[in-house]
């Protein structure tokens, strides 16, 4: 297993603003994953970042607006961008493992746009 | 179009008797299933999985099978703890060990004394 950070906790921000997320791992990992979980809605994946290439978005979620870095095998940011009170969300950071397949989370991000 | 559905949102059982926590999927193609299990304020922990070709994986108290026919899974805990009060999430993985994880919306499981 890893052992995943997440920060902040919690913010509440104005609309317009961004918030970079930041997610650490107390590992070297090869894939992190950012994901969305909307109030009573279930986890949504945003992108994939592996270290050394440029991050894989899904469908509905764009560079622009979830800009994402991944300097380092043990670290990864999100930024969400120009915010919007639909961007109230908790925000988790997953790291992948080798098989059989599972992802470790991190405690999430409470963001609250107002 | 959900492709996971976890149709109860919430489940109540008395401590000691069995908890079953059901999913269904619509995608033939995913070929591993997962449960995690979430306390508030804190991430999905991983909890038990099955792959595609098998019916059953057990766990100590936790047991998932596995219904390709009616492409529903299903989780059972028993006996059931106070300490399982939480959201659990069933989980499906598409494109192998490099795809992705598809999420149901979760079931809050309390489990009174």
């Amino acid at each position: 297993s890893a052992v995943i950070s997440q920060k902040p906790s919690r913010d509440i921000c104005q609309r317009g603003t961004s918030l970079t997320i930041q997610c650490q791992v107390d590992s070297q990992v090869t894939m992190m994953f950012w994901y969305r979980q909307q109030p009573g809605q279930s986890l949504t994946l945003i992108a994939t970042a592996n270290q050394g290439s440029e991050a894989t978005y899904e469908s509905g979620f764009v560079i622009d607006k979830f800009p994402i870095s991944r300097p380092n095998l043990t670290f990864s940011t999100l930024t969400v961008s120009n915010m919007s009170p639909e961007d109230s969300s908790i925000y988790l950071c997953s790291v992948g493992t080798s098989g059989p397949y599972e992802q470790y989370f991190g405690p999430g991000t409470r963001l609250t746009v107002t | 179009d959900q492709q996971v559905k976890q149709n109860s949102p919430s489940l109540s059982v008395q401590e000691g008797r069995i908890s079953i926590l059901n999913c269904d999927y619509t995608n033939s193609m995913f070929d591993y299933f997962l449960w995690y299990k979430k306390y508030p304020a804190e991430g999905p922990t991983f909890l038990i999985s099955i792959s595609s070709i098998k019916d059953k994986n057990e766990d100590g108290r936790f047991t998932v099978f596995l219904n390709k026919s009616a492409k529903h899974l299903s989780l059972h805990i028993v006996p059931s703890q106070p300490g399982d009060s939480a959201v659990y999430f069933c989980a499906a993985l598409v494109g192998g060990s490099q795809g992705n994880l598809i999420f149901g919306k979760g079931t809050k499981l309390s489990v009174k004394p």
